[in-house]
């Protein structure tokens, strides 16, 4: 994997659903990977930054799982509320510490 | 704080204009970055600057240019501008350090025709 990948591109699920999405990565020069939340005409916003590999970090409903051996994280919403609708946004930090490559988002739509 | 703010907020230009898009950040941060969002596009990096006096290409550096004279302002000059800088632009900043996240600006929604 070269670049950031996420899946799936966008996601409609019923209010009260779970849902989890996936972020893909180069685990070379790993550094720490961040999601952010990004709701329309707004700007992006920070959910969690992870950087050690197991590492599991949760905010209300929303948690978020880093493997970085097999380059990979899962971002999880349990029981989905139309206020959760926005762009989720993984991305990778390099060794350099500095330079961030942002995958091309989750678009989640709940319907009420 | 007034966090980071972003000016102007939208802009129209003619093929060939220049202009600035100033940045300004009040956390004393050192990392400052420029991201472009093209319409259903997620955010390329355009450039980045690690403190006062250092800056770097990102991504998608041509047809800009910045300079961080101080740690709060990095502003991105476009010299000539064409169709294809018609975007919007996110100014970032945060601290240095592998735990912090980035903080964004309100973004500048600029249309080159």
């Amino acid at each position: 994997i070269l670049n950031v990948e996420q899946s799936p591109q966008s996601l409609h699920v019923q209010e009260g659903d779970s849902t989890n999405f996936t972020c893909s990565f180069p685990s070379s020069n790993f550094y720490a990977l961040h999601w952010y939340r990004w709701e329309t005409a707004k700007s992006p916003e920070a959910l969690f930054v992870m950087t050690l590999n197991g590492d599991e970090k949760k905010k209300g409903r929303i948690s978020a799982t880093l493997n970085t051996k097999e380059g990979y994280s899962y971002l999880y919403i349990k029981g989905s509320q139309p206020e959760d609708s926005a762009t989720y946004l993984c991305v990778r930090e390099e060794t350099s510490g500095s330079r961030l490559t942002f995958g091309e988002g989750t678009q989640l739509t709940v319907n009420p | 704080n007034a966090g980071v703010t972003q000016t102007p907020k939208f802009r129209i230009l003619k093929i060939g204009q220049s202009m600035t898009l100033q940045c300004t950040q009040d956390m004393n941060h050192n990392y400052m970055y420029w991201y472009r969002q093209d319409p259903g596009m997620g955010l390329k990096l355009i450039y980045y600057s690690v403190g006062a006096g250092i800056t770097d290409k990102g991504e998608v550096p041509n047809g800009y240019n910045v300079s961080r004279s101080t740690t709060e302002d990095f502003p991105l000059r476009l010299e000539l501008a064409a169709p294809s800088q018609t975007s919007v632009y996110f100014c970032a900043s945060r601290r240095q350090g592998r735990t912090y996240e980035q903080y964004f600006g309100p973004g500048t929604r600029l249309t080159v025709t």
